[in-house]
């Protein structure tokens, strides 16, 4: 079946603006996780659901970052006001025992 | 210091070559490890996934975790160009259904030379 999907798979934004990433979970996964990936790390954590309910925020790095799955599939991550250090790779990975990764999308903040 | 210590590399290898790759840890609560490998400009893929201490095999694959010494290994037998890429270790105290974060090691870069 289809994997773990995520667009845009690259973005550029400006310092400043607003940004929206999107992940489609593989159909059936209840559990759904964000990361963030800085060139030559490991993925960080972010935030989980658990269907609808965001269970764990707790590695969100500040209050601009915002996550959301309101139907319990589809994910988004707003990031307001961006700043260069939001740079990286942004994962969602999609779970029943053991997580299964999207491609990620490349955010560039100049 | 981090939770899971991974040595980034490079590594290099000659085709046919065993690979050891090995990450260590400081909590003892986790009982979930898994290894995943990234190609560049993709997201992770799952390689192996083992629960507790003991070896598991799977084709040229062999993860080993030895929980008394907090210490995990990946081992990959007659390396091939096509192994190249970045090994990440992740570990966890439960599985994920559970909503337990992985935690990563940054990541070991494996370079197979044909």
């Amino acid at each position: 079946g289809a994997g773990v999907s995520q667009s845009p798979r690259y973005k550029v934004a400006k310092r400043g603006q607003d940004v929206a990433l999107r992940c489609d979970p593989i159909s059936g996964h209840v559990s759904l996780f964000w990361y963030q990936q800085a060139l030559g790390q490991g993925p960080e954590f972010l935030t989980y659901f658990q269907n609808e309910a965001q269970l764990d925020k707790s590695g969100l790095p500040s209050d601009r970052f915002f996550a959301e799955r309101p139907e319990g599939s589809v994910s988004t991550l707003k990031i307001q006001r961006t700043q260069q250090e939001d740079s990286a790779v942004y994962l969602c990975a999609s779970s029943l025992t053991t997580q299964y990764f999207g491609p990620g999308t490349r955010l560039l903040v100049l | 210091q981090k939770e899971v210590e991974q040595d980034p590399g490079p590594l290099s290898v000659p085709e046919g070559a065993i690979v050891s790759l090995n990450c260590t840890y400081s909590n003892s609560a986790f009982q979930y490890f898994m290894w995943y490998r990234q190609y560049s400009r993709k997201g992770p893929e799952l390689l192996m996934y083992t629960y507790s201490s003991g070896n598991k095999e799977d084709g040229r694959f062999t993860a080993q975790v030895d929980k008394s010494s907090k210490y995990i290994s990946l081992f990959i037998r007659d390396s091939q160009p096509s192994d190249s890429a970045t090994y990440l270790c992740a570990m966890s105290p439960f599985g994920s259904n559970t909503g337990n974060q992985f935690y990563f090691g940054t990541g070991t870069s494996l370079t197979v030379i044909p």
